[in-house]
Formats: C-alpha cells, structure tokens, sequence
C-alpha cells in the first residue's frame, strides 16, 4: 500500500468552479501535511501546509485535515486557467523533521 | 532573496561512471533536502542534512550519498551510474528548527541522464 495516495486524474474543470483535489495517507502517526504545486518542467512550490484538524484558508485555497479518516484536501475556489498544474500531497512521517512523503500528484487542468 | 540554487541543471553521463551535484540554499537556511523525481516513482526523498549532519535518509542504495558544508552548501554525489539513476534531481532547503517544519523550497533541479 502506497503511504500516500492521490487520484492522478486529470482533473478537468471550467474556469470559475471549485476544484476539489483529494489525499489519503496510510500512517496514522503523521504529523504534519502539505500542499505543493508543481507546474510543468518546473520545480514544487508549497502553496498550503496544514497541521491540526480542520479548515485551513488562505485566499482561494482551502486545506483540510481529517486524522481520523486519514485524509487531507484542496480546495480551489474560483479556479483560473493558471491553477493547471500537478498538486503534489506531502506528508512527515512520526520521525520529523524535513523527510516529506509524496503522493504521486493530482493532474488539474482549468479550461476558459 | 536568491533561491535555492542547483548546478549543474542538465548532464549526461554514461553506466558505470559518478556524478556530483550541488546545491545552494536560501541565505540562512540551515536544513538542505534531496530529492530523485522520476515519471514513475515520483517525488522520493534521498536525504537530509541540518548544520552538517545528515539526520535523516531515504531507502536509497549506498551509491547515493551526500555531505553538507559549514556554509549550508550542499553536494550529494551518484557512484557507478544505473541507467535507473536518470532523474531530476532537487534540492531543498528548509528554515528548519531543530524539529524541521516540512515546508520547502525547492531549487530548480538537475537533470541527470545515464546513457
């Protein structure tokens, strides 16, 4: 079983809508979680990192963590054809420090 | 603020020889993280070094390893090249407590091909 789990899509949605991007990981001692873009032929970049459970907003991106069933999400609201990209989940494992696992990434794609 | 920086960006190599890559962190980032990103692997973390002690390594052969400087430089090095080995290479660097936080940054990578 893969420790982090994405649907690797794409995920196609019109410009203007919610995109929803989904993450489960397998264990259940991790402790922090993180969202990362990664546009083609470029570098991730950290667009949300989430640590307790809940909601977590900054400006059209919405994080959520759920321990319990093991699942962290996305949220894109008001989605604009430069959101088109692979969302990478990352989790820490229980050790720390800086050692992220990957999820294989979401494909989405914003069309006009 | 300079980014992360990572030299070289682009080399071909051949079976059998080695290869070392380096990397520049964010001025006054103490933690330097490797990554191998491949089409069917993905994202997997090679190591990481904090104040010139590597406190933390992947599932990576011997083959692959890496030292940091005093100066948060970092350099990891491939020996006896696979074919396997052909990757993008990042390098991260991290404002990192003694604890770590998970946010990275990333440079833009070295693309590494085995022929």
């Amino acid at each position: 079983q893969k420790e982090v789990e994405q649907n690797s899509g794409p995920l196609s949605v019109p410009e203007g809508a919610i995109a929803s991007l989904n993450c489960t990981y397998s264990d259940r001692g991790s402790q922090s979680f993180f969202w990362y873009r990664q546009y083609s032929g470029k570098s991730p970049e950290l667009i949300m990192s989430i640590y307790s459970n809940g909601d977590k907003e900054d400006g059209r991106f919405t994080a959520q963590l759920n321990k319990a069933s093991q699942y962290v999400s996305l949220l894109i609201r008001d989605s604009q054809p430069s959101d088109s990209a692979t969302y990478l989940c990352a989790v820490t494992l229980p050790e720390g420090y800086n050692k992220l696992i990957f999820g294989a990434g979401t494909r989405l794609a914003v069309h006009p | 603020k300079a980014g992360v920086t990572q030299t070289p960006r682009y080399l071909i190599k051949t079976r059998g020889q080695q290869v070392t890559l380096s990397c520049s962190p964010i001025s006054g980032h103490r933690s330097v993280s490797w990554y191998q990103q491949t089409p069917g692997q993905g994202l997997q973390f090679l190591f990481e070094y904090f104040s010139e002690t590597q406190r933390n390594k992947g599932n990576f052969p011997g083959r692959f390893s890496g030292r940091q400087f005093s100066n948060s430089r970092s350099e990891m090095n491939v020996s006896t090249l696979e074919l396997g080995d052909s990757a993008l290479y990042l390098c991260a660097s991290s404002l990192s407590r003694s604890s770590g936080s998970g946010e990275l940054f990333f440079g833009e990578g070295s693309r590494l091909t085995v022929l």
